[in-house]
């Protein structure tokens, strides 16, 4: 199982609103990744999880709080986003030690209201 | 810093024609590439990545990468383009070490295939 799923596939959300985004990969592996990502645009990192720990988090803001339940979930946790925050979240798993692709879920369409 | 550097923003082939999209890199050390594609309202996908070895990386969809260290290049290729094809295409070099390993992207090109 080569699948990384997420959900809500789309959400709408007031600035006001607190959601959650989720993902899960059942492919053992072991560092997870949330992207954000505009139209034709690259992915921007947003925070790396390895062993389950933080291991980066690109200076995000606050209004963005990312949890790792356990090694197959990875939550993105949304409060007092901003119209700007609208854009496609994706997520990513890889495995860890050499130059391991990642594997990507479709993502969550996000528009911020 | 690594980086890398997608010359075109869009390239356009005739289907059945060979196709070229650009890569070039900047790093220190041995570079990790890697191409994804990114179809319409979708999540990116692995094509390919070279790490050592052959300079002519085979990958997923008949695309294949020619590495080339005196140019600095890693260009993605395929024989004969398919409408199918049609996509946006990033590159991408590997930066940092352990944990803290991260993905450097280039700014993507968006190849059109016409019928």
């Amino acid at each position: 199982d080569t699948e990384v799923t997420q959900t809500p596939k789309h959400l709408v959300m007031g600035m006001t609103n607190k959601k959650s985004l989720k993902c899960e990969q059942h492919m053992g592996h072991r560092a997870m990744y949330w992207y954000k990502q505009k139209a034709k645009k690259p992915p921007e990192l947003m925070f790396v999880y390895s062993y389950e720990k933080l291991s980066i988090n690109e200076s995000v803001p606050s209004r963005f709080s990312p949890e790792c339940p356990n090694s197959s979930l990875l939550n993105l946790h949304l409060h007092a986003l901003q119209p700007e925050d609208s854009a496609l979240y994706l997520c990513a798993s890889s495995q860890l030690g050499s130059p391991y692709e990642q594997y990507f879920g479709p993502g969550t369409r996000l528009t911020v209201t | 810093a690594q980086s890398v550097a997608q010359p075109e923003d869009q390239v356009n082939v005739a289907e059945g024609n060979p196709l070229t999209v650009k890569c070039t890199y900047s790093v220190s050390g041995n570079p990790y590439l890697f191409w994804y594609v990114q179809y319409p309202n979708r999540g990116l996908q692995f094509l390919l990545k070279y790490i050592t070895g052959d300079n002519l990386v085979k990958g997923s969809y008949g695309f294949e990468a020619e590495f080339n260290k005196s140019q600095t290049s890693f260009h993605l290729k395929k024989p004969s383009a398919l409408v199918s094809d049609s996509a946006l295409y990033f590159c991408a070099v590997r930066e940092g070490a352990g944990n803290n390993r991260k993905l450097i992207w280039g700014l993507g090109t968006s190849l059109a295939v016409n019928p």
